[in-house]
């Protein structure tokens, strides 16, 4: 069975562009989480699904980041526009209910 | 608020030797569960171990296993016969029943010296 497929794994782009994430959790979960890693702050949520709703967009850093669940499959999040700070390794994971969490291999963003 | 402290920033061990990486946390619920993952280089983040904190006994998983104690608030990771690939950042992590939200701790480097 798949894991959770994160795309790309590695994008590089200038300042003010728009930048977007993909995720594909593993089928059947009905959570989806995006957590954000650096070295200053760790790993942080961003923002959670239930069932392609969003349920805690509290970690959200700021309007310049989205994020949507248009299908149980298929999520996305979105920076627009991109700066050097949001720099950083962007992970999404997958979970049934009130299981484990399961881990993509993250997607590293580098802002010029 | 529930807070995971992991006091060890890095950690040796020499191969086919065991470790143990610490990890306590504050809560004031009865129920949770707790998480240990690691992050090899390759980042991508693995589960090793759960414990539901209502098991008295506590979670194995081949070469992996846990020291839970419940009063202390404690969490520790044994890993017996060290290889190679054990190698990573290990952290240590904590769910309330009520919230999917992780609380993670600052993680622990893990060095296999051969």
């Amino acid at each position: 069975d798949a894991g959770v497929i994160q795309s790309p794994r590695h994008e590089v782009t200038e300042m003010g562009q728009e930048v977007t994430l993909r995720c594909k959790p593993i089928s059947g979960h009905d959570y989806l989480f995006w957590y954000r890693q650096t070295m200053m702050r760790g790993l942080e949520l961003l923002i959670y699904f239930n069932n392609n709703v969003p349920i805690d967009d509290s970690g959200m850093p700021e309007d310049r980041f989205s994020a949507k669940m248009p299908n149980a499959s298929f999520s996305t999040l979105k920076i627009q526009p991109s700066e050097p700070r949001d720099s950083a390794v962007y992970f999404c994971a997958s979970s049934l209910a009130y299981n484990e969490q399961f881990f993509g291999p993250g997607t590293r963003l580098t802002v010029l | 608020a529930q807070t995971v402290t992991q006091s060890q920033p890095e950690m040796s061990v020499q191969e086919a030797e065991t470790v143990t990486l610490s990890c306590t946390y504050d809560t004031s619920e009865s129920d949770y569960y707790l998480f240990w993952y690691k992050q090899p280089p390759s980042r991508q983040m693995i589960l090793v171990i759960r414990q539901e904190a209502y098991k008295q006994q506590n979670a194995t998983e081949n070469r992996f296993s846990v020291n839970f104690q419940k009063a202390a608030k404690s969490f520790s990771l044994k890993i017996s016969d060290s290889q190679l690939g054990d190698a990573a950042m290990y952290f240590c992590a904590y769910r309330s029943p009520s919230n999917y939200q992780l609380i993670w701790g600052a993680g622990t480097k893990l060095i296999i010296k051969p």
